[in-house]
């Protein structure tokens, strides 16, 4: 088991470009979870998805962020015209349904924008 | 939705002495509280969790209390080392949506 694969590890982006990092939960798990973690900063919740389902996305910014969970594939976390701001770590974590002890998160993707 | 707080911020301890963690949480239906420790660039590692039908639980030099009326639970590192030094996250669980604190970052010094 490969375990939460999240790539790419490192993603440079110029101001006003889209980025798109993708998250691909362990083999049986059909929960995944979103976390931004800005520099020296916290875990910050973005959006919790099934397949083809988003849960909850109160953490995520009203515009320009955008998340999927297609039925096949990767999960999508998708930035558009990315702004300085948007520089950070971002997280992915899976779970099986129902299952507690499997919740385990990726390497992270760090989006740096230029 | 859960509102999960953490405390301190950061902890600077002597190598051997012993640490502690404290976080509260909101949801009084919360059942599951993992604590992750995160070195620096890598992901957060799971090191020890707890569910609510537990007070307490111990792994080696890693201790979990849990106090669901007053809604708090901390980590306790004893013994603590040079390796220990990392951020340290609480988390709370309530129907697969779960919250982090804002982490405490823990220095041992040798």
């Amino acid at each position: 088991n490969a375990g939460v694969m999240q790539n790419p590890r490192h993603l440079v982006r110029r101001r006003g470009q889209e980025a798109r990092l993708r998250c691909s939960p362990m083999k049986g798990h059909s929960h995944v979870y979103w976390y931004r973690q800005l520099p020296e900063e916290g875990l910050k919740f973005m959006v919790y998805l099934q397949k083809e389902n988003i849960i909850d996305e109160s953490g995520m910014p009203k515009e320009r962020f955008s998340a999927e969970f297609p039925k096949e594939g990767p999960s999508i976390l998708r930035i558009q015209q990315v702004v300085r701001g948007d520089s950070a770590a971002y997280f992915c974590a899976s779970s099986p349904f129902g299952n507690d002890y499997g919740y385990t998160f990726g390497s992270g993707t760090r989006l740096t924008v230029v | 939705g859960e509102n999960v707080e953490q405390h301190p911020s950061t902890l600077s301890v002597q190598e051997g002495d012993s640490a502690v963690i404290k976080c509260t949480y909101s949801d009084s239906a919360s059942n599951y509280f993992p604590w992750y420790k995160q070195e620096l660039g890598k992901r957060p590692q799971l090191i020890i969790d707890i569910r609510s039908n537990v007070g307490e639980k111990k792994d080696q030099r890693i201790a979990v209390t849990l106090n669901k009326t007053a809604k708090h639970f901390s980590l306790h590192i004893t013994e603590t080392q040079p390796e220990d030094s990392a951020v340290y996250f609480c988390a709370a669980l309530n129907n697969n949506d779960m919250r982090f604190g804002a982490g405490t970052r823990l220095t041992v010094k040798p």
